[in-house]
């Protein structure tokens, strides 16, 4: 039973147009919600994350957005850069943070120069 | 940088072998957390520990146990190394709310 759903398992963009990457979830419990980035051969990096009295969350490129009644959260990179080429994990967990994680099965986003 | 370190970073073992990894943390951090990454599944949690010597199941504990016998190290052992044991492990650690990962150990079970 996967809880978290990451269901486009790749994404291209052009340099410097919105990536869009999405997640959903089943579990309602679910309060915390985080985003991951991953390079080949590191360990995942902490982007961002929003908590379910939130709907939005924005750190400078990175915007993540909540809709709880549709159990949907979203990644929005603008400008996509070079950079920005990895592999990105939505994870969620209960009592705001103060519990396990689980993460999506990740999307692969290329960014086109 | 969370002051991690795993060891070994790259491993490559027989089957049946015992094997052991180990995750180091030098901030203090309570909770430390198992992980391993496997094509299709994002990443699973294999074990945690909310501190000394208190440890817990993941979703994926079969064939794996945990140690921990102070804050600051998370020993990992495959007791008899099996194929379908062959991943990337990595260690996170959390004091609450996000978690920061290890770099990561490339486990080969031949």
């Amino acid at each position: 039973d996967q809880q978290v759903k990451q269901n486009s398992p790749s994404l291209s963009v052009q340099e410097g147009r919105i990536s869009i990457l999405n997640c959903d979830y089943t579990n309602s419990m679910f309060d915390y919600f985080l985003w991951y980035k991953k390079y080949p051969a590191e360990g995942p990096t902490f982007l961002i994350s929003i908590s379910s009295i939130k709907d939005k969350n924005e750190d400078g490129r990175f915007t993540v957005f909540l809709n709880k009644s549709a159990k949907h959260l979203s990644l929005h990179i603008v400008p996509s850069q070079p950079g920005d080429s990895a592999v990105y994990f939505c994870a969620a967990s209960g009592n705001f943070g103060n519990e396990k994680l689980t993460f999506g099965t990740g999307t692969r986003l290329t960014i086109i120069p | 940088d969370a002051g991690i370190t795993q060891s070994p970073r790259h491993k490559v073992t027989e089957t049946g072998t015992p094997v052991t990894l180990r995750c180091h943390q030098t901030e203090n951090h309570r909770y430390m957390y198992w992980y391993r990454q496997d094509p299709g599944h994002g990443l699973r949690l294999i074990h945690y520990s909310y501190g000394v010597k208190d440890t817990d199941k993941g979703e994926v504990s079969d064939g794996y146990s945990v140690s921990r016998s102070k804050t600051e190290d998370f020993l990992l052992t495959l007791e008899s190394a099996t194929s379908s044991q062959t991943s990337v492990y990595f260690c996170a650690v959390t004091n609450g709310g996000e978690q920061y990962f290890g770099p990561g150990t490339r486990l080969t079970v031949t």
